[in-house]
């Protein structure tokens, strides 16, 4: 059974570092388009980075040059180091999984639960 | 702002047929296909619709999406207490080389 499960969320300091680890189990993140999109507060679904392979990773306008997404096939695990944290970055932030032979889009099968990141002014 | 436009809400009654409506451009809908997101409440969304008009295993034929230029529906009949919910449409988006979203939809079920 695929799943993922992302821990690493909680309260920052505006100005601060944290990193969120999003564990996979049942599939190779290392085969995957994979993906981080967050959710603020009452708000819609925001795309944020995805990777395919180590040389093919982007980001959203919003946090480029400030969150790096980066994964660890021997750990099986996808990551979101997120540097100069800002107030509008609180949300919950989900990784989430593309379809098998997929490098992009917007199809995404599976979803880890989601880690809430709060940053405080 | 999100890029895909949906109506902030919509609602039904038990039995109904709904439909939710997502509005793009060329660069989004007009050239890649839609997915369609349920999202419960408290819950991580889930794929409910894929490839405009496809339904992944285990959801019921009641849901189903369609496309039009640079448009895409999403209808829900015999609507069930168990859909209120948020629905998010889903588009990859050429011009900025990444997925992009509607603001979201939050059924309700009267």
């Amino acid at each position: 059974e695929v799943q993922l499960v992302e821990t690493g969320g909680g309260l920052i300091q505006a100005g601060g570092s944290l990193r969120l680890s999003c564990t996979a189990s049942g599939f190779s993140v290392s085969g995957y388009y994979m993906v981080w999109v967050r959710q603020a507060p009452g708000k819609g679904l925001e795309w944020i980075a995805f990777l395919y392979s180590i040389r093919d990773t982007y980001y959203a306008d919003s946090v480029k040059g400030r969150f790096t997404i980066s994964r660890d096939a021997s750990k099986n695990t996808l990551y979101l180091q997120m540097d100069r944290l800002r107030a509008e970055d609180t949300a919950v932030y989900y990784c989430a999984r593309g379809p098998s032979g997929y490098s992009y889009g917007s199809r995404f099968e599976s979803w880890g639960q989601g880690a809430l990141v709060t940053v405080s002014s | 702002q999100s890029v895909l436009t949906q109506p902030p809400s919509s609602s039904g009654t038990p039995g109904q047929r709904v439909t939710i409506s997502c509005s793009g451009s060329s660069s989004n809908i007009g050239s890649n296909t839609i997915n369609w997101y349920q999202q419960l409440p408290g819950t991580a969304p889930k794929l409910l619709i894929h490839s405009n008009n496809q339904r992944p295993s285990g959801v019921p034929d009641r849901f189903s999406g369609s496309k039009s230029g640079t448009s895409g529906a999403l209808a829900i009949s015999g609507l069930q207490s168990e859909d209120e919910a948020d629905y998010f449409c889903a588009a990859w988006d050429d011009s900025l080389s990444g997925p992009v979203f509607g603001g979201g939809t939050k059924l309700t079920v009267l």
